[in-house]
């Protein structure tokens, strides 16, 4: 499978609870985005890297939320001490740069309960 | 206001009817326009790009109003398989994240 591929597809996990997801984005995109959907909303964006270096940040992630890509190949998304209101698709996206057409991954559906 | 803002619908078309979604957008110097298909629990996958000129792909038509700020989506002879979301989709001018709309829901039916 040479698309952009996230683990794992459904996290169930108690409220102040700590949750790790993973992104493998195609190979050769060195740009890799994290989104957050919601039921009803269309995706929004939380943060892209560029190779290793984290370049834009959104509001929308707060401190409990921290996301890394130590060797500009694959992508964690950390939230800790989850919320009920971090229940949602988080998608992860690559596309090479200078290029501005996306690859979603199948997306981590998390809920918190 | 919303960054990208479309009706949320739904529309409930019969097979074979034309059907028509707007968007619009806030930012003047954004210069990139897509619209995107979502299936429900699916990602999002690219349709099509939109631009000024206006563009067709088989039975979908997209257009674009600058002065207007103003996207739309035309979709001809609707099959039951066009039922999704259609997300309108812009980049603003010097940012490569795409902005998404919440969307416009389509039912097509018998």
């Amino acid at each position: 499978d040479t698309g952009v591929s996230q683990d794992p597809r459904h996290k169930i996990t108690k409220r102040g609870q700590n949750v790790t997801f993973r992104c493998d984005p195609i190979s050769e995109h060195n740009r890799l985005y994290w989104y957050r959907q919601t039921l009803g909303q269309g995706p929004e964006f939380l943060t892209y890297f560029q190779n290793e270096a984290q370049l834009e940040k959104s509001r929308l992630l707060s401190d409990r939320f921290s996301a890394e890509r130590p060797k500009g190949s694959f992508s964690t998304l950390e939230i800790q001490r989850t919320e009920q209101g971090d229940s949602a698709m988080y998608l992860c996206a690559s596309n090479p740069e200078g290029f501005r057409g996306y690859t979603f991954g199948s997306g981590t559906r998390l809920t918190v309960v | 206001r919303k960054e990208v803002e479309q009706d949320p619908g739904p529309f409930n078309v019969p097979e074979g009817a034309t059907v028509a979604f707007n968007c619009t957008y806030s930012n003047s110097a954004s210069q990139s326009f897509f619209w995107y298909r979502q299936d429900c629990r699916k990602e999002p996958k690219l349709l099509m790009s939109v631009y000024s000129s206006g563009n067709e792909d088989g039975r979908f038509t997209a257009q674009l109003n600058r002065a207007s700020q103003y996207i739309s989506l035309l979709i001809r002879d609707s099959k039951l398989s066009d039922s999704a979301t259609y997300l309108c989709v812009v980049i603003p001018d010097s940012s490569y994240k795409l902005i998404f709309g919440s969307g416009t829901r389509l039912l097509v039916r018998p």
